[in-house]
């Protein structure tokens, strides 16, 4: 069964950092492109970034551009997103999701986990 | 950035009716890369219909997308019990890619 477990979550200052993980197991972690997506309180969704199969292509929202930072490592079966310079807006409910294929481009994300609460509060 | 705008935003409808959701893009979406989320408090998003039309693996027949270039749309023909909920739109092929700000179905 394909699961996906995202870790990594809490309060931190307005200004702080933050490192989501998210571990997945059964499937081939490298043959997929990866997503975070989070969900603001009271909000809908929002795509925060992408990363191909093998890390060679990112992507990022307008809102985290030169903030946050997806990585993979596909020997451990992990996604990660370095969060820096967090601001209030930030503050959200991060889910990863698997995408179809092997881009995070062109591609439906058809499996998410759970999600973490990221807070950003002085 | 394409905007995605769903209507309406609010549903109100009985089980077994038949429903009809719509998304619009303020650019064409190439190659119909669209897709359709259901999305239940404290749960997971679910991918219902990816690529405009297609159901995702697991996904019953009675949940059927539609549409092209800027217009889509989402067709519940029988509403169940289990599908109040709300549902997104998105679009995966221009970078950033957009959700649109959901419709929810609720019971009337």
């Amino acid at each position: 069964e394909v699961h996906l477990v995202e870790s990594g979550g809490g309060v931190v200052r307005p200004g702080g950092s933050l490192r989501l993980s998210c571990v997945v197991s059964g499937f081939t972690f490298e043959e997929y492109g990866m997503s975070w997506v989070r969900q603001a309180p009271g909000k809908g969704l929002e795509w925060v970034s992408g990363i191909s199969w093998n890390g060679g292509s990112t992507g990022y929202a307008d809102s985290v551009k030169g903030r946050f930072t997806v990585s993979r490592d596909n020997a451990k079966n992990s996604l990660y997103v370095q969060m820096n310079s967090l601001r209030a807006e930030d503050t959200a409910f991060y889910f990863c999701a698997r995408v179809r294929g092997p881009d995070y481009s062109y591609y439906a994300m058809d499996v998410w986990g759970q999600g973490t609460t990221v807070t950003v509060s002085s | 950035e394409i905007v995605l705008t769903q209507s309406p935003g609010t549903l109100s409808m009985s089980p077994g009716d038949r429903v009809t959701l719509s998304c619009r893009a303020s650019q064409i979406v190439i190659n119909s890369y669209l897709a359709w989320y259901q999305h239940k408090p404290g749960q997971a998003p679910r991918l219902l219909i990816y690529d405009a039309s297609r159901r995702a693996t697991g996904i019953p027949d009675r949940f059927s997308g539609s549409g092209s270039g800027t217009d889509f749309t989402l067709t519940i023909s029988r509403l169940e019990p289990e599908d109040f909920a709300v549902y997104y739109c998105q679009q995966y092929g221009n970078s950033p890619f957009t959700f649109g700000p959901g419709t929810k179905v609720d019971i009337e």
